[in-house]
């Protein structure tokens, strides 16, 4: 089982409101990541990082930000949200040796802006 | 430019019989090539990963998969398919063994017939 969390797992709001979605593992990862998921489509890496203070963008732009501040912990925030922003967003985390690399995916959040 | 291509959006099997689903990539370098499925409402899972060596890789649930380098494929295989198969499957390429930096194809709906 992956040790590897997000909440909410739904998120309803209105335009223009700031958002927080919260991804957490418990596996000691340096390496963490958000991924992008619209209906019926390829999942899109909007941003990863490789361990604490270190943060880069995906191949998929996104207004979203994020933030590693701690090991465990990967944030993404949204200032405004849009319409646009209706997505569901994937976490996930990697660790284990140089040629055996797992990824982990968090549940996911099921974001939807009106 | 990198991509994974899943040709069928949707297959239907029925129960006991065998499944394949077809994952071709375009990637300059030596791929690092992934299966995942994703069952409703929950986080991506890893089936099988293939980094080097035998083009034949086994992976759990009874799924194996066969590089096929001058096809470009990596397509999936399950020699018969169990209700609790019905998921969404995704392949996916990655840059090298130890990141979670991956390119996703659309992915393939499997639906299982009683």
């Amino acid at each position: 089982e992956a040790d590897i969390y997000q909440t909410p797992r739904y998120l309803v709001i209105g335009t223009g409101k700031k958002i927080t979605l919260e991804c957490s593992q418990t596996m000691g990862h340096d390496k963490m990541y958000w991924y992008q998921q619209d209906p019926g489509m390829e999942l899109h890496l909007i941003h990863y990082s490789y361990g604490v203070n270190s943060t880069e963008k995906g191949d998929l732009s996104s207004e979203s930000t994020v933030s590693r501040i701690r090991t465990e912990h990967f944030p993404l925030t949204l200032e405004s949200a849009r319409p646009s922003h209706t997505s569901q967003y994937l976490c996930a985390s990697s660790g284990g040796s140089a040629t055996n690399e797992k990824l982990f995916f968090g549940s996911g959040t099921q974001l939807s802006v009106l | 430019a990198q991509s994974v291509t899943q040709p069928d959006i949707h297959i239907t099997v029925s129960e006991g019989a065998s499944l394949e689903l077809r994952c071709n990539y375009s990637y300059g370098a030596t791929p690092y090539l992934f299966w995942y499925v994703q069952s409703p409402g929950q986080g991506l899972q890893l089936l099988l990963k293939y980094f080097s060596g035998d083009t034949l890789v086994q992976g759990i649930k009874g799924f194996e998969a066969e590089f096929k380098r001058s096809q470009s494929s990596f397509n999936l295989r399950k020699p018969s398919v169990h209700w609790s198969d019905a998921a969404e499957y995704f392949c996916a390429v990655g840059f090298s063994s130890n990141t979670g930096k991956l390119i996703f194809g659309q992915g393939t709906t499997l639906q299982v017939k009683p």
